[in-house]
Parts: C-alpha cells; sequence; structure tokens
C-alpha cells in the first residue's frame, strides 16, 4: 500500500522567513496530493491541493511543487506569520472515486515574531 | 460557509462499552469517512462510506466497528466493545464528489477509554 513520509518532522522559523516541508511517497499510482493545516485541538483543514498533471500551484503565500519522477512534492511558505504555527500534513491518494488520504507524519511549524 | 460537525467533542467511556460517534456530513456530499489521530501521531484512514455502503476500510477498521448513515443527515462510527487502545481523536470527512472532490474535515472527537 501507499506510504507517505514527510520531512522535517519540527521546523522553526523567525516571522518573514520561508518554509518548506517535504513528503514522499511509494505508490507510483498516487495521483492527489493535498495539505491540511491542523490547529490545536482542531481537525485537520485543506490548505491547498495538487494533482499530478500539473507540477505547480500557487495560492498566495503558498505553493504546492510535485516531482512525479522523483515521487515527492513540497510545501512552501512565503513570508510566514505567527498565525502558520500550526501542525502540517501531506496526503497523498489514488483519485478513483473514493479518496482514501494516506498521510505524512506532519510537520510541527513554529513561526516566531 | 458549510462545515462538517461531530458529537460529542469528548468521550469518556469504560473498557468494553460500546460508544457512538457522531457526524453532520456537508450537506450536500455523496462520499463520507472516518480518520482517527492517536495523541501525536498521524491521521489514519478507517473506512469510507458511499451510498449506504462501505467502499474501503483498513486493517484497523475490524469486527468491532461499524458505520452507518441511520437518516439523510447523520453518519455514525461504533465501537462496540471498546478497548483501551481506541483512545483517539476521530475525526470525520465527507466530499462531494469521489473524483475530484476534496474532504473536508470535522472538528473531531476525543475518545478517552479507561
Amino acid at each position: 500500500g501507499e506510504n507517505v513520509e514527510q520531512h522535517p518532522s519540527t521546523l522553526s522559523v523567525q516571522e518573514g522567513d520561508s518554509a518548506v516541508i517535504k513528503c514522499t511517497y511509494s505508490d507510483s499510482a498516487s495521483n492527489y496530493f493535498p495539505w491540511y493545516k491542523q490547529e490545536l485541538g482542531k481537525g485537520p483543514q485543506l490548505i491547498i491541493d495538487i494533482r499530478s498533471n500539473v507540477g505547480e500551484k500557487k495560492d498566495q503565500r503558498i505553493a504546492v511543487t510535485l516531482n512525479k519522477t522523483a515521487k515527492h512534492f513540497s510545501l512552501h511558505i512565503t513570508e510566514t506569520q505567527p498565525e502558520d504555527s500550526a501542525v502540517y500534513f501531506c496526503a497523498a491518494s489514488i483519485d478513483t472515486g473514493f479518496q482514501k488520504l494516506v498521510f505524512g507524519t506532519g510537520t510541527r511549524l513554529l513561526v516566531s515574531p | 460557509e458549510p462545515e462538517v460537525t461531530q458529537t460529542p467533542s469528548h468521550q469518556v467511556t469504560q473498557m468494553g462499552q460500546e460508544v457512538i460517534l457522531r457526524c453532520v456530513p456537508i450537506s450536500n456530499h455523496l462520499y463520507f469517512y472516518w480518520y482517527r489521530q492517536i495523541l501525536g501521531q498521524k491521521v489514519e484512514f478507517l473506512v469510507s462510506f458511499y451510498n449506504n455502503e462501505i467502499s474501503e476500510k483498513s486493517e484497523i477498521f475490524d469486527d468491532q466497528f461499524s458505520v452507518e448513515r441511520p437518516d439523510g443527515s447523520n453518519f455514525t462510527l461504533k465501537i462496540r466493545s471498546t478497548k483501551l487502545e481506541d483512545s483517539a481523536m476521530y475525526f470525520c470527512a465527507s466530499s462531494g464528489t469521489g473524483l475530484s472532490g476534496t474532504q473536508y474535515f470535522g472538528p473531531g472527537t476525543r475518545l478517552l477509554v479507561l
């Protein structure tokens, strides 16, 4: 089955810096890669996703890149703000109608003012 | 903005007791999911549900677990005889369509089995 690895497990940056979180996946059939942000005591919230027919997607300060050949995808956050502090999860799935999301182990991002 | 809701937010139960976790998915969504997250670990898929039947389940989802959509709005997860290792945060999610359907997660139910 699919296995998703995520690095780093923790990331501390200064406000205004960029943050990059990387994930690799094992199943070449996976074609949908969402990123979720989880704040303390809350459920995961989708922040951006990408499908295997595109290599990059951007939404304001957040971007995701996908390298299908290498089977890895990354989340980039620019101009980080303290409210970006949270746990970020990547996930992968085969989008055939039922998206069984396989999550990475999470990255705790801390943005210091 | 529509959202997935879950009740209760917290549940404490004794080992061996039955618990039912409830979810109200987004109203026009067709696909429903349960995930769990043991404290400090990653979110794990339990089961997906469509057209009143299970479409896929994980190894975790054994005979002690069942899901049901008893009416047009609720989606429930039942654990028949809880074990200590069932203590976790349980998340319900729903999506509008399978293909290209983003999964929206509820706030979760924290289950503690004593």
